[in-house]
């Protein structure tokens, strides 16, 4: 069993929709980070967590560390949010990754 | 700022050359990382630096060598390619358990 998993493994949506991508994990962490990488290969870090809520645009990440799991959330979704988005956690100072949510939105 | 950068963007060998993909970063950072992705899996830590003049093995070492050559650069040697080493390369940089940044990767093709 992988020690961050993450689902759903790929999602698809119309333009406008509300988006959710779960991440729950298994290890002891120091905190939590949510990237973001483009058809084209590079990977950016969109936030980190190790309590509570963040909020950058339109993406909301949330952690609730008892029961160990995060969700990212996109609020009305669009084309240019197609991308893979991947959770990774701190763990004795390096990241462990899950295998990555694929979403493409649709016009 | 360039951030983290990588050279080549791309590489095609064959099995038993050997290569040495090249990391460089200008935030500052100690600690350095080199990562490979495949298909259907997460990213995987090859190897890492905590800061200059040290390096630790990571989940899959095995065939990699590396060098922290000062504070911005950290290479990653292949000594002898093989076809299971056929991936997608990613180096990163951040200070201790902070973000991390990423190159914008290397794709190396072993025949």
């Amino acid at each position: 069993k992988n020690e961050v998993e993450q689902s759903p493994q790929n999602l698809t949506a119309q333009e406008g929709e509300f988006i959710t991508i779960n991440c729950s994990y298994s290890v002891g962490i120091s905190a939590l980070h949510w990237l973001q990488q483009h058809p084209g290969g590079g990977i950016v870090s969109l936030f980190m967590l190790s309590s509570g809520k963040k909020k950058h645009g339109r993406l909301i990440a949330t952690i609730n560390i008892q029961e160990k799991h995060s969700s990212l959330h996109i609020t009305a979704s669009h084309p240019r949010d197609s991308a893979v988005y991947i959770c990774a956690v701190y763990n004795t100072d390096k990241l462990i990754f899950g295998t990555g949510t694929r979403l493409q939105v649709f016009p | 700022n360039a951030g983290v950068t990588q050279t080549p963007k791309f590489q095609v060998l064959k099995t038993g050359q050997s290569m040495t993909l090249q990391c460089a970063q200008d935030m500052n950072h100690n600690s350095m990382y080199w990562y490979r992705q495949d298909p259907g899996m997460g990213l995987r830590l090859i190897y890492y630096s905590a800061s200059e003049g040290t390096t630790d093995k990571g989940e899959v070492p095995n065939g990699y060598n590396v060098s922290r050559l000062n504070k911005r650069e950290f290479s990653l040697r292949l000594e002898s390619a093989a076809p299971s080493q056929t991936s997608v390369y990613f180096c990163a940089s951040s200070v201790r358990d902070l973000t991390q940044y990423f190159g914008p990767g290397t794709r190396l093709t072993v025949l």
